[in-house]
C-alpha cells in the first residue's frame, strides 16, 4: 500500500546547526510530496511541496528534493533557529484520486539556544 | 484573507455521547477533508467532500459521518463516542478535488481538540 516513513525523533539541535529529517515513501503511481509543520497547540501548516521527480521545494530556508530513484523527500535546513522547534510531517498524495493525504508519524525538532 | 476556521476549539464529552464539529473552508475552496490526529501520531484521513458529495472515505467506523453544505462548509459527526475517539480533528480545504496530473494543496485549520471521558 501507500505509506510514508519518517525518521524517529526527537531531533535535538543547537541553534545554527544543520538539519536533516529523512522521509521515504512507498506509492503506486506518481505521488506529490509535501512537508507540513505543526507548532505546539496548532494545526498543520504547509511548509513546501514537490509534484514530480527532481523538483525541489523550498520555503523559509527549508528545502527538499523529490528523489524518485530512492523514493525519498528529505527535509534540510542549513541553519536552524529556536523558532523552528515544531513537529514536521512528511506526506504524499496521489494524482487521479480524491486528494487524500497520507502522513508519516512526524518528527519532533527541538532547537536550543 | 481568512484561512480555514473550525469550531469549537476544545470539547469535552463522555462515552456514548455524540459530537458535531464544524469547518469553514477558505473562500473559493470547494473541497473539504477531515483528518483525525491522535496524540503523537500523524493525521489519518477520515472523509473528503467535494461539491457537497462524499468523494473519499478512510478506514473509520460508521459512527463517523459528515456532510457539506451549499456554502461549502462542513460538519463532522461522531456518534456513540469511545475513549479512543479522543484526538485533534483537523479540517482541510482545497480548491477542487484531485485531478490527474494536478496537485491540489490542502490548507489546514487549527483543529478541534476532542476529549472523551
Amino acid at each position: 500500500g501507500n505509506s510514508v516513513t519518517q525518521m524517529e525523533g526527537p531531533v535535538t539541535l543547537s541553534e545554527e546547526a544543520f538539519l536533516t529529517i529523512n522521509c521515504t515513501y512507498t506509492a503506486t503511481g506518481y505521488p506529490s510530496l509535501f512537508w507540513y509543520v505543526q507548532y505546539p497547540g496548532e494545526g498543520l501548516q504547509l511548509l513546501l511541496k514537490a509534484t514530480k521527480a527532481d523538483d525541489k521545494g523550498s520555503n523559509k530556508g527549508f528545502e527538499a528534493t523529490y528523489r524518485k530513484e530512492t523514493t525519498s523527500f528529505h527535509l534540510e535546513k542549513g541553519s536552524v533557529q529556536v523558532s523552528d522547534s515544531a513537529v514536521y510531517f512528511c506526506a504524499l498524495t496521489l494524482s487521479g484520486g480524491y486528494n487524500k493525504l497520507i502522513f508519516g508519524a512526524g518528527t519532533r525538532l527541538a532547537v536550543h539556544p | 484573507d481568512a484561512g480555514v476556521t473550525q469550531s469549537p476549539t476544545h470539547l469535552i464529552k463522555t462515552r456514548g455521547q455524540h459530537v458535531t464539529l464544524r469547518c469553514s473552508p477558505i473562500s473559493g475552496h470547494k473541497s473539504v477533508s477531515w483528518y483525525q490526529q491522535v496524540l503523537g501520531q500523524g493525521p489519518q484521513f477520515i472523509f473528503q467532500y467535494y461539491e457537497k458529495e462524499e468523494r473519499g472515505r478512510g478506514n473509520f467506523p460508521d459512527r463517523f459521518s459528515a456532510r457539506q453544505f451549499p456554502n461549502y462548509s462542513s460538519e463532522l459527526n461522531v456518534n456513540a463516542l469511545l475513549l479512543g475517539d479522543s484526538a485533534l480533528y483537523l479540517c482541510a480545504s482545497s480548491l477542487r478535488q484531485g485531478a490527474p496530473s494536478s496537485t491540489d494543496t490542502q490548507y489546514f485549520g487549527p483543529g478541534t481538540r476532542l476529549t472523551v471521558l
